[in-house]
């Protein structure tokens, strides 16, 4: 089945302690995008990949680090999260960044930060 | 970036069909106009998508008006299973090397029995 996989769901964690939410597609898509969800503010671009060691800045990078080293696998990390950074996170893939293509998302990572 | 305008609440009754209204006056000839939904306790999930032509989907039919300014998803034949929130989108481009999807705050969708 064609999909998105995020993990965990589910993440409480402390300020400061480093934490990855990991994303990994199986369609072969060349674009893959992070977005958290917060209510009132909708849901906002982080970061974004265009290809293989290919990544930018979305809407709200700030505090946030990405990396793609290979094609299937878009781990977000937050190197010292903080209170703010408690939201609702999602991954998404698609083909490639032509806008004629929908993207996939995946389930979610409701993350706490205490 | 080119905005777009939706009820925040509609309600329908099952079995009927359901028209979601979106206006987006602003839009650019190169921007595709996506929709997209978002059930409770889930990610967002692609609907349809279409450019100038009608589109339609197992899912859904897309109306695009002729100047482009307007669109309605339409849902044939609603069920308990279609309440969400749609959200209409204008494809956005990043400095033109990346683009995302503007998600604002979408129309409600309650379905009765």
């Amino acid at each position: 089945e064609a999909q998105v996989t995020q993990n965990p769901r589910y993440l409480i964690t402390v300020t400061g302690k480093k934490l990855t939410v990991t994303c990994s597609q199986n369609m072969n898509h060349e674009y893959m995008s992070w977005y958290r969800q917060d209510p009132g503010l909708g849901l906002r671009q982080i970061y974004y990949s265009m290809n293989v060691e290919v990544t930018d800045k979305g809407d709200v990078p700030e505090g946030y680090k990405v990396s793609r080293k290979e094609k299937r696998n878009f781990p977000l990390i937050l190197e010292s999260p903080s209170p703010n950074q408690t939201s609702l996170y999602f991954c998404a893939s698609s083909p490639n960044r032509d806008t004629a293509y929908g993207y996939t998302f995946g389930s979610g990572t409701r993350l706490t930060v205490v | 970036d080119a905005k777009t305008t939706q009820p925040n609440s509609m309600e329908s009754n099952e079995e009927e069909p359901v028209h979601l209204p979106c206006n987006h006056s602003t839009i650019s000839g190169t921007d595709y106009i996506h929709w997209y939904r978002q059930l409770p306790s889930q990610g967002p999930e692609y609907v349809i998508h279409g450019l100038t032509s009608n589109v339609n989907n197992r899912m859904a039919s897309l109306a695009i008006a002729e100047d482009r300014k307007s669109s309605t998803l339409i849902l044939h034949r609603a069920t308990l299973r279609d309440a969400a929130v749609y959200y209409c989108i204008l494809s956005a481009l990043y400095r033109g090397s990346g683009y995302a999807l503007n998600f604002g705050k979408g129309t409600s969708l309650l379905v009765t029995p």
